[in-house]
């Protein structure tokens, strides 16, 4: 059964860049129609698509973000990875891994990685 | 401010029907299919309802999804204290060319 499994520092200075990995086991992240991305969950907040990516590198961003979003696949370790850069306070959520079909709804979540950007 | 609107809170008593609400636009509800989450707390969110009525497998049919117009609808019958999570709607906005949610809705089994 596929899992997504998020990595990454938990803790991330204000200015620097947050940089989270996500691991694909148990399925092939090559496969057409399926969409890897990422979402955050502020604490006590609702959720905010930060931006989805294609395994062959097409990628989609939410605009409020594009400027400082960088997502990228490597397929052959079947991990694809978040860049965040100029981080505050605001972006201090969990972080959560997903798998998108066909760009028609999020089936899959990995447990999510806790990120805290500190002054 | 979310794009989708939902109501922060609804609750319910077990066995009765509730309905949670998310309305939009023409940009995102009307021209794409919606979606609905399940998330209890400390865990992550959960499919629970996609393109608009189809429940993924091992939902229960309880769960029940509708769209009409701007809005889209959750419902849920034979309530069960397991039922008690906070509920999203998500939807494509055309406009935006971008995921958008509603805000949540937390319901609360009496």
């Amino acid at each position: 059964q596929l899992q997504l499994q998020e990595s990454g520092p938990g803790l991330v200075k204000s200015s620097e860049t947050l940089s989270l990995t996500c691991t694909v086991s148990g399925g092939s992240i090559n496969r057409n129609s399926f969409y890897w991305g990422w979402i955050r969950q502020a604490p006590g907040e609702g959720l905010e698509w930060i931006g989805n990516i294609y395994y062959s590198g097409l990628t989609y961003y939410n605009p409020s973000l594009k400027s400082r979003v960088t997502i990228s696949v490597d397929t052959s370790k079947s991990q694809f990875s978040l860049k965040l850069n100029s981080v505050t306070a605001a972006d201090t959520a969990l972080y959560y891994c997903t798998r998108n079909w066909g760009n028609w709804y999020f089936d899959l979540w990995g447990r999510g990685t806790l990120v805290t950007v500190s002054s | 401010q979310s794009v989708l609107t939902q109501p922060p809170s609804t609750s319910g008593t077990p066995g009765q029907r509730v309905t949670i609400s998310c309305s939009g636009g023409s940009s995102n509800i009307v021209s794409n299919t919606v979606n609905w989450y399940q998330q209890f707390p400390g865990a992550a969110p959960k499919l629970l309802i996609y393109s608009n009525n189809q429940r993924p497998s091992g939902v229960p049919d309880r769960f029940s999804g509708s769209k009409s117009g701007t809005s889209a609808s959750l419902a849920i019958s034979g309530l069960q204290s397991e039922d008690e999570a906070d509920y999203y709607c998500a939807v494509w906005n055309d406009s935006l060319d971008s995921w958008v949610f509603g805000g949540g809705t937390k319901l609360t089994v009496l």
